[in-house]
């Protein structure tokens, strides 16, 4: 399977717990971006890398979030001090290019965040 | 403030009659415009796109049609078919801003 790949597919996790997501791209795509999507709405973009360097990062990412991509392949996206409107489901996705992100970005399964 | 905005939460049509899913946006920076299908419990999947130098691209049963003036753009499917029944995200990017719309769910009838 050469798709992009999310683990884990769900997490339930208690108020104030840190939380990671792992993400593994397509293998020859260097661009990997994340997002989160909440119940009727569409991604929402959160960062993106390319290669391992982090190239932007929305205002909707606080202090409690940090993503790495330490080797340019997989990426990780924690979140600290987990609050209830963390819940919502992250979405990866990756892409290969260079002149910015206008190509086309192809997504994993997600990740569905419940904080309880 | 929406960027990219899908009015149509959603739309039913009769199977093998054409859907016409509408999106428009309002940032002109915007020039690459994508069209993403959404089932439940899985990721988006990337259906069709067009640069802003064309206003038609085609594939298949899919054809997006962009209307630069307008800043409006479209997703035609012919013939609809109940397989096709998903959330619809219109998505647009320029420069380093990557936007989507909310969706629009479609439901094709037997």
């Amino acid at each position: 399977d050469t798709g992009v790949s999310q683990d884990p597919r769900h997490k339930i996790t208690k108020r104030g717990q840190n939380v990671t997501f792992r993400c593994d791209p397509i293998s020859e795509h260097n661009r990997l971006y994340w997002y989160r999507q909440t119940l009727g709405q569409g991604p929402e973009f959160l960062t993106y890398f390319q290669n391992e360097a982090q190239l932007e990062k929305s205002r909707l990412l606080s202090d409690r979030f940090s993503a790495e991509r330490p080797k340019g392949s997989f990426s990780t996206l924690e979140i600290q001090r987990t609050e209830q409107g963390d819940s919502a489901m992250y979405l990866c996705a990756s892409s290969l290019g260079s002149t910015g992100p206008q190509e086309t970005q192809y997504f994993g399964p997600g990740t569905r965040l419940l904080v309880l | 403030d929406q960027q990219v905005k899908q009015n149509s939460p959603s739309l039913s049509v009769q199977e093998g009659r054409i859907s016409i899913l509408n999106c428009d946006y309002t940032n002109s920076m915007f020039d690459y415009f994508l069209w993403y299908k959404k089932y439940p419990a899985e990721g988006p999947t990337f259906l069709i796109s067009i640069s802003s130098i064309k206003d038609k691209n085609e594939d298949g049963r899919f054809t997006v049609f962009l209307n630069k003036s307008a800043k409006h753009l479209s997703l035609h499917i012919v013939p609809s078919q109940p397989g096709d029944s998903a959330v619809y995200f219109c998505a647009a990017s320029g420069g380093q801003n990557f936007v989507f719309g909310p969706g629009t769910r479609l439901s094709v009838l037997p």
